[in-house]
């Protein structure tokens, strides 16, 4: 199976920085990397699918970029809204694993 | 509004069953995969299973593989997951979750309902 390991595990940031959050893979994925936004009580929302393509509706602060192993998300100035726990996942090859998460706060 | 809505989740004993449903509204169901994924504290989120759009293709992890029985009604706008010989550790929030894609073989899950509990317990 490809593990998915999120660093930092946490992340203390204040509104208006900048943040980044890696994800690397245990083997290569090619581009085959979603990030999601989960806040407490509410299910996942896709914010960026391969790699780097937002959603429609996700502001544009938010962007995806790497390629094979590392992957990154950055929030390029952090809004209240913000303050949430962050997941990468492979589409790339069964079973479809997601990263541990970032808890941003 | 665009929503799925999952139901029938429960306690159940080890070794039972249990049937999941997921009821679409809104969007267009039969043109797209659509997967369970579950989530607990401990393990995060695991994908479980998904179905093509027409069912010509399933897919499961081995963890439920013989276990679980994912189906659709295209007619319904309906989702099912018979889950049988239950485990503790099967315990775990379960979402349906619809792809961007026919196809269930690169998940990217764009629609999420709010889940149903699953407890697996004697």
């Amino acid at each position: 199976d490809i593990q998915m390991t999120q660093s930092p595990s946490s992340l203390s940031a204040s509104v208006g920085d900048r943040v980044t959050i890696t994800c690397r893979a245990t083997q290569t994925i090619s581009s085959f990397l979603n990030w999601y936004q989960q806040k407490p009580g509410q299910a996942p929302k896709l914010l960026i699918s391969f790699v780097s393509t937002l959603q429609s509706g996700v502001p544009s602060r938010f962007s995806g970029s790497g390629f094979g192993r590392d992957f990154t998300l950055t929030i390029s100035s952090l809004e209240v809204e913000d303050f949430a726990t962050y997941y990468c996942q492979q589409s790339y090859t069964n079973p479809y694993t997601f990263g541990q998460g970032t808890k941003l706060e | 509004e665009v929503q799925l809505v999952e139901s029938g989740g429960g306690l159940v004993q080890p070794g039972k069953s249990l049937r999941l449903s997921c009821a679409a509204s809104g969007l267009n169901f039969e043109d797209y995969a659509i997967h369970w994924v579950r989530q607990t504290p401990g393990k995060g989120l695991e994908w479980v299973s998904g179905i093509s759009w027409n069912s010509d293709k399933i897919i499961y992890a081995d963890s439920v593989k013989g276990r679980f029985t994912i189906s659709r009604d295209n007619a319904k706008n309906s989702l099912y997951l018979e889950m049988n010989s239950l485990k503790t550790e099967d315990t775990a929030l379960y979402y349906c979750a619809q792809d961007i894609a026919e196809m269930c073989t690169t998940p990217t899950l764009h629609i999420w309902g709010q889940g149903t509990m699953v407890t697996v317990s004697s």
